[in-house]
């Protein structure tokens, strides 16, 4: 975990409010990613980044945006929460190529009553 | 979709003993890692294997890869307590930009 840090790390929400998590990182990693993980599922890609202000969907990106405005940071919104969307998210950071090692923060376990 | 999936779903082995999970991908793949997650924290990453390579050993762990086969085992030798852990691999698919991961295999090493 250490480089990468995630808040807030436990959050409750209602249905239909907006809710942001905050990953920051001081590897100076080129490309960052937020995952959610579910029982069964795995950890599957929401969103990345390849560079400040560039991003790109991953396999799961309906009801999430991402905004990345300086290196070390990488910012998931949900605009309007569902229960579908509880889960733990993790962010991750990775060097100069998407297929890198990772190096994962320590997850936001996410609750949406 | 998953590129990758783990088997089995679960192992429990008494300490000192080996233990072996599998990948299984489906597509061609330029490199296959393998991360471990202990309860209630991020994924660590353990090793990276590419496609031209057949077999890795870092410490006690051991992972080959068998690209005719798609498929990828981990063996961890001597195994401890501190080893339990859900171990998962990841392999990007090639010419997606990202990494897939499986579903995971929970491993429990009694003491």
């Amino acid at each position: 975990d250490a480089g990468i840090t995630q808040s807030p790390r436990h959050k409750v929400t209602e249905t239909g409010t907006p809710v942001t998590l905050r990953c920051h990182q001081t590897e100076n990693h080129r490309y960052m990613y937020w995952y959610r993980q579910d029982p069964g599922h795995g950890l599957r890609l929401i969103h990345y980044s390849y560079g400040v202000k560039d991003t790109d969907k991953g396999e799961v990106s309906d009801g999430y945006s991402v905004s990345r405005s300086k290196t070390e940071d990488f910012l998931l919104t949900l605009e309007s929460a569902t229960s579908s969307q509880t889960s733990v998210y993790f962010c991750a950071s990775g060097g100069d190529s998407v297929t890198d090692t990772q190096y994962f923060g320590p997850g936001t376990r996410l609750t949406v009553l | 979709s998953q590129q990758g999936e783990e088997d089995p779903q679960a192992l429990s082995i008494q300490e000192g003993e080996n233990a072996t999970m599998n990948c299984s991908y489906k597509t061609s793949i330029n490199n296959l890692q393998w991360y471990r997650q202990n309860s209630g924290r991020g994924l660590v990453h353990l090793i990276l294997i590419r496609s031209n390579e057949r077999e890795k050993h870092s410490g006690r762990l051991r992972v080959t890869l068998d690209t005719s086969k798609k498929s990828s085992s981990l063996l961890i030798t001597a195994s401890r307590a501190a080893d339990t852990a859900s171990y998962f691999c990841a392999t990007d698919s090639g010419s997606a930009r990202q990494l897939t991961f499986g579903s995971g295999t929970q491993l429990t090493v009694l003491p």
